[in-house]
């Protein structure tokens, strides 16, 4: 299986913040990596697929970067509601295999 | 648009199967990839396998010995079944349409999601 870490585990931010969160696959996955928000007692969402295509309805502030193994999920201008966990993902095999999550929380 | 809603036990004894339904609304289940997925208190999301219309699947390893999918596209609805579970079985389970495009190879992704059912093992 493909192990996917990501890191930090959790970071405290503020409104209108900067924040990266980076995600390493144990080999290379082209760009077949997708990275999803998950709020409290909700499902995952999508945010971005193929590594660096914004879903659409998904606002501007997210973005991704990477290629090979190693990826970035950029929030430009921390909203409210987007302090929450996120997720990467593969998709280059089965098992699809997700990161742990990192945490976003308020400072 | 389409929607995705789990259902089945919440209590599941411990050795017995856990058995799951997906119902799919605002389309047709035919043509796609069909995952479940579940998630642990705390910890992320773990593919458990897929299905796609023609009854093709594809299993976790980790979970092939106990997990079954099957789908009834006149219902439109996707089933789950895991046989002799264990309190390690505890969690919400969501199931999820996978989509995606080709370009020089296909790239995928699991977009909608149902909200997901808690289901706890448990004597």
């Amino acid at each position: 299986d493909i192990q996917m870490t990501q890191s930090p585990s959790s970071l405290s931010a503020s409104v209108d913040d900067r924040v990266s969160i980076t995600c390493r696959a144990s080999q290379i996955i082209d760009n077949k990596l997708n990275w999803y928000r998950q709020k409290p007692g909700k499902a995952p969402e999508l945010l971005i697929y193929a590594a660096s295509s914004l879903q659409s309805g998904v606002p501007s502030r997210f973005s991704g970067s990477g290629s090979g193994a190693d990826f970035t999920l950029t929030i430009r201008g921390l909203r409210p509601e987007d302090f929450a966990t996120y997720y990467c993902q593969q998709s280059y095999n089965t098992p699809y295999t997700f990161g742990q999550g990192t945490k976003v929380e308020m400072k | 648009q389409m929607q995705l809603q789990e259902s089945g036990p919440g209590l599941v004894k411990p050795s017995e199967t856990l058995s799951l339904t997906c119902s799919v609304s605002g389309g047709s289940i035919s043509g796609y990839w069909w995952s479940w997925i579940r998630q642990p208190a705390g910890k992320g999301p773990e593919w458990i396998g897929r299905i796609i219309s023609s009854g093709h699947t594809n299993y976790s390893p980790s979970l092939t010995s106990r997990v079954s999918m099957s789908l009834d596209t006149s219902t439109n609805q996707i089933s789950l079944k895991l046989t002799s579970v264990t309190a390690a079985d505890t969690a919400v389970y969501y199931c999820a349409r996978e989509t995606g495009l080709k370009t020089t190879s296909w790239y995928l992704w699991f977009d909608p999601w149902g909200q997901g059912t808690l289901v706890t093992v448990s004597s």
